[in-house]
């Protein structure tokens, strides 16, 4: 059974601070790991991707991939009261296909 | 920019009754796939289809079926609907080798 696995939340951070979130994944096989946004009542929103060991930057976000130990985060510096929303992990086994978290929700609060 | 549209924000309806869910997108992707999202339970996927008029069962495809009969449209039916399917239903669509999916703005079905 491929599975991912988050926090639900919520996670609360200061403005200005740094947003941590995690995500595990139970098969060794998969390819590449995908963050998704999705604020409430809207649909999720591609972040970010990464499918190599290590960290990939993008602006404030920085998606960090360690196979060996089976988790993927993401970290957004200097979040912002506009970044509060659930965040979304999800895992590509192959096959164009992609398998969700359950979400973490984060709180930005002024 | 990529648009994948379903034909419904709201939907209600009654136990037992078949329900459609259409989505159509206007880029072209070879693969469209249905997913259902419950508080707690993230999405799950119901079907997906690489091609037109082929589908594939996902992880919770009782109670379910699809169609796409043309590459732009993909169609979730639900045979005779209960309770336990009340749920928001999200579609998108993605290109072959690409696994970067755009979703449609969802429905909202309540079925009483």
């Amino acid at each position: 059974q491929k599975e991912v696995e988050q926090n639900s939340g919520p996670l609360s951070v200061p403005e200005g601070a740094i947003a941590s979130l995690n995500c595990t994944y139970s098969d060794r096989g998969s390819q590449s790991f995908f963050w998704y946004r999705q604020y409430s009542g809207k649909s999720p929103e591609l972040i970010m991707f990464i499918y190599s060991n290590g960290d990939k930057e993008d602006g404030r976000f920085t998606a960090q991939l360690n196979k060996a130990s089976q988790y993927v985060s993401l970290l957004i510096r200097d979040s912002q009261p506009s970044d509060s929303a659930t965040y979304l992990c999800a895992a590509d086994w192959g096959g164009n296909m992609l398998t969700f978290g359950g979400g973490t929700r984060l709180m930005v609060k002024p | 920019d990529v648009k994948v549209t379903q034909s419904s924000r709201y939907l209600v309806k009654r136990t037992g009754e078949k329900v459609f869910l259409e989505c159509v997108q206007d880029m072209d992707h070879e693969n469209m796939f249905w997913y259902r999202q419950d508080p707690g339970l993230g999405l799950r996927l119901i079907y997906f289809s690489y091609d037109v008029k082929m589908k594939e069962k996902g992880d919770i495809p009782e109670g379910y079926s699809v169609s796409r009969e043309k590459k732009e449209r993909f169609s979730l039916i639900l045979e005779s609907a209960s309770t336990n399917q009340t749920s928001m239903y999200l579609c998108a669509s993605s290109p072959t080798g690409d696994t970067e999916a755009f979703f449609g703005q969802g429905t909202r079905l309540t079925v009483v």
